[in-house]
């Protein structure tokens, strides 16, 4: 069964400082994806960052980066030079069964970001 | 942004009572997706489908029912609401040639 596990209920960052979101997963798949959404306080999911499991180059988008190590399973968020704005719900997911899809998400790690 | 809508925003209904959730689109995607999320354990899958009228189950379908008539279009009925249907629903869309869903505003269910 695909699983994604966040460890880390909340974060604490200064501003200006890089953080590091953990995510682990299991899968028996071959072709997944990872993905990270950030859910503010105002409720809506915003796409992030995807992560394909052939995919050899990290991805980057603006100043997350997605820390792959597919020896581990972990699909690590890092966030470069943190900003207020940044304090949210962090999500990480995984696709499975190619086709439709599906998502399977962890259970969320709330950041906030002290000025 | 993608043209996502969910309606109604807000929601409160009693126990027994028939309920139906419209997600609309203006992306022609072909996938759309109902979830909901509760806290302690994210986003959960409840139905999607994969073009007008073709639908699956997710991982917490049990008394949830969807339909498709146009690609716009994705409808979620909880035929009978109980109080543990109380959350917040969300609907997403995908295109066929991308990985990443996109997520419509939610909708805050209660059901007292």
């Amino acid at each position: 069964a695909q699983k994604i596990t966040q460890t880390q209920p909340g974060m604490f960052v200064q501003e200006k400082e890089a953080v590091t979101l953990d995510c682990t997963y299991d899968t028996s798949d071959q072709s997944y994806g990872l993905f990270w959404y950030k859910q503010p306080s105002s409720g809506e999911m915003i796409f992030l960052i995807y992560q394909g499991s052939y995919d050899e180059q990290n991805a980057t988008e603006g100043r997350y980066s997605l820390n792959f190590q597919k020896a581990r399973k972990s699909a690590n968020l890092v966030i470069s030079a943190s900003q207020l704005g940044d304090s949210a719900m962090y999500f990480c997911a995984m696709r499975y069964k190619g086709g439709s899809e599906k998502l399977v998400f962890g259970k969320g790690t709330k950041l906030t970001v002290n000025p | 942004d993608a043209g996502i809508t969910q309606s109604p925003r807000h929601k409160v209904t009693e126990t027994g009572t028939p309920v139906t959730l419209r997600c609309h689109q203006t992306e022609n995607h072909r996938y759309m997706y109902w979830y909901r999320q509760d806290p302690g354990h994210g986003l959960r899958l409840i139905h999607y489908s994969y073009g007008v009228k073709d639908t699956d189950k997710g991982e917490v379908s049990d008394g949830y029912s969807v339909s498709r008539s146009k690609t716009e279009d994705f409808l979620l009925t909880l035929e009978s609401a109980t109080s543990s249907q109380t959350s917040v629903y969300f609907c997403a869309i995908r295109d066929s040639l991308d990985h990443e869903q996109y997520f419509g505003p939610g909708t805050r269910l209660t059901v007292t």
